[in-house]
């Protein structure tokens, strides 16, 4: 049981280039989550998907976007990458029913924009 | 606005001196408070959920207490691996989709 898996681990992009990362999970959990986390801030929300065929934004979305054809996988798309958009970027997931479940998360990507 | 606090920024303890982590919390009603500890260069483990004041939970030397308005991690006679970032998260009732995350506590325990 891996849990959520992400690729690559680290990355670095020119102003412009595109990118997807990728965010995997085996634990047949209908939640899953996108977020990016800088120095000294919390973890900020771009984008979730309470299941296949379903996303929605967060606190952040601009200049990303996702998909989720799939339960078990969960990509992350910058189209048209920025020099803000240098960060560590966390997935997660959980299984959300009458008990609350906690979120598990992969060990980030973390992304520089040069 | 929801909102979560965590104090202090950066806490440096000796081995065996125990303190405490503070988180407090403004949110329209808690569905749950959340307690992750994270290392450098991975991803937040999760450690306590508290959903209601009085609540306690102990997980070997770290005990998470919850009420109205605060959540409090109380880490007993620490040892140099307990080092690390605890992250603070909350969930509103009205949005359980999401969790709004605190900024976190470094905590550093030296020998």
């Amino acid at each position: 049981n891996a849990g959520v898996t992400q690729t690559p681990k680290f990355r670095i992009l020119k102003i412009g280039q595109s990118m997807t990362l990728q965010c995997t999970q085996d634990m047949n959990h209908n939640y899953m989550y996108w977020y990016r986390q800088d120095p000294g801030m919390g973890l900020k929300l771009i984008y979730y998907s309470v299941g296949a065929g379903i996303t929605d934004k967060g606190e952040v979305p601009n200049g990303y976007n996702v998909s989720r054809s799939t339960t078990e996988d969960f990509p992350l798309r910058l189209e048209l990458a920025a020099p803000s958009q240098t960060s560590v970027y966390f997935c997660a997931s959980s299984y959300l029913d009458r008990d609350d479940q906690p979120q598990h998360f992969g060990d980030g990507t973390r992304l520089s924009i040069l | 606005e929801d909102q979560v606090t965590q104090s202090p920024e950066a806490l440096r303890l000796q081995e065996g001196e125990s303190s405490s982590l503070n988180c407090s919390y403004t949110v329209s009603g808690l569905r749950g408070l959340f307690w992750y500890r994270q290392d450098p260069g991975k991803g937040p483990e999760f450690l306590f959920t508290l959903y209601s004041a009085g609540e306690e939970k102990e997980k070997e030397r770290l005990k998470a207490t919850l009420t109205k308005k605060e959540s409090f991690l109380h880490i007993t006679a620490p040892k140099p691996e307990d080092s690390a970032t605890y992250l603070c998260a909350v969930q509103a009732s009205g949005n359980t989709d999401k969790l709004i995350f605190g900024t976190g506590t470094r905590l550093q325990v030296f020998p």
